[in-house]
């Protein structure tokens, strides 16, 4: 069965903190893709981040930051720097390889206080 | 850019009433996708769609179905709302799995009274 966990429910920094979103998956394909998106207070989910699982090379956008490592089967995400804009609902996702279908881990709240 | 609309951002129905949910892609994607979404649960996938009068169950598609009569447009419909399928509901469309990167409509919120 595919599964994806985010252990932190709820996590409150102050700006220009760096911050780390945890993620662990557990899938028996040997082809997956994993996802990060960002759902801000209007609702909409933005994508992030699409990693396929035989890349394991981390990917940094501007103050974004993903560690992929399949030994522990883990994607984590940092935002360095963080900004009150960055306050918002983090899905990390798992999909198999010839599906469209996400399974989604529970989601993380992350508030930046100015 | 990929667009994924949905008919309404904010719904009230009340105990009983049959409910449409629509959501409409303007990609040509072969795939669409409905989730909830509920508090300390992620999203979880109801039905989804890989071609035009396709359908396949979800992980939780007690109470639902669906309808998929044009390629664009997938349909979500609860035949008798009831008050525990108060939630989010959001839709999602892509066109080759493989490849693709799945694109979310702006949700729908239901309360069902």
């Amino acid at each position: 069965a595919q599964k994806v966990t985010q252990a932190q429910t709820e996590i409150s920094v102050v700006e220009k903190e760096d911050v780390t979103l945890d993620c662990v998956y557990e899938t028996r394909d040997t082809t997956y893709y994993l996802f990060w998106y960002k759902q801000p207070p209007s609702g909409e989910l933005v994508f992030l981040i699409r990693r396929n699982s035989f890349d394991e090379q981390n990917e940094i956008s501007g103050r974004y930051s993903w560690n992929f490592q399949k030994s522990t089967s883990s994607f984590n995400f940092t935002i360095t720097a963080s900004q009150v804009v960055d306050s918002a609902v983090y899905f990390c996702a798992l999909r198999g390889r010839n599906t469209g279908k996400l399974i989604f881990g529970q989601g993380t709240t992350l508030q930046v206080k100015p | 850019d990929v667009k994924v609309t949905q008919s309404s951002r904010y719904l009230v129905k009340r105990t009983g009433e049959k409910v449409f949910l629509e959501c409409v892609q303007d990609m040509d994607h072969e795939n669409m996708f409905w989730y909830r979404q509920d508090p300390g649960l992620g999203l979880r996938l109801i039905y989804f769609s890989y071609d035009v009068k396709m359908k396949e169950k979800g992980d939780i598609p007690e109470g639902y179905s669906v309808s998929r009569e044009k390629k664009e447009r997938f349909s979500l419909i609860l035949e008798s709302a009831s008050t525990n399928q108060t939630s989010m509901y959001l839709c999602a469309s892509i066109g080759a799995p493989s490849t693709d990167t799945q694109y979310f409509g702006p949700g729908t919120r239901l309360t069902v009274l």
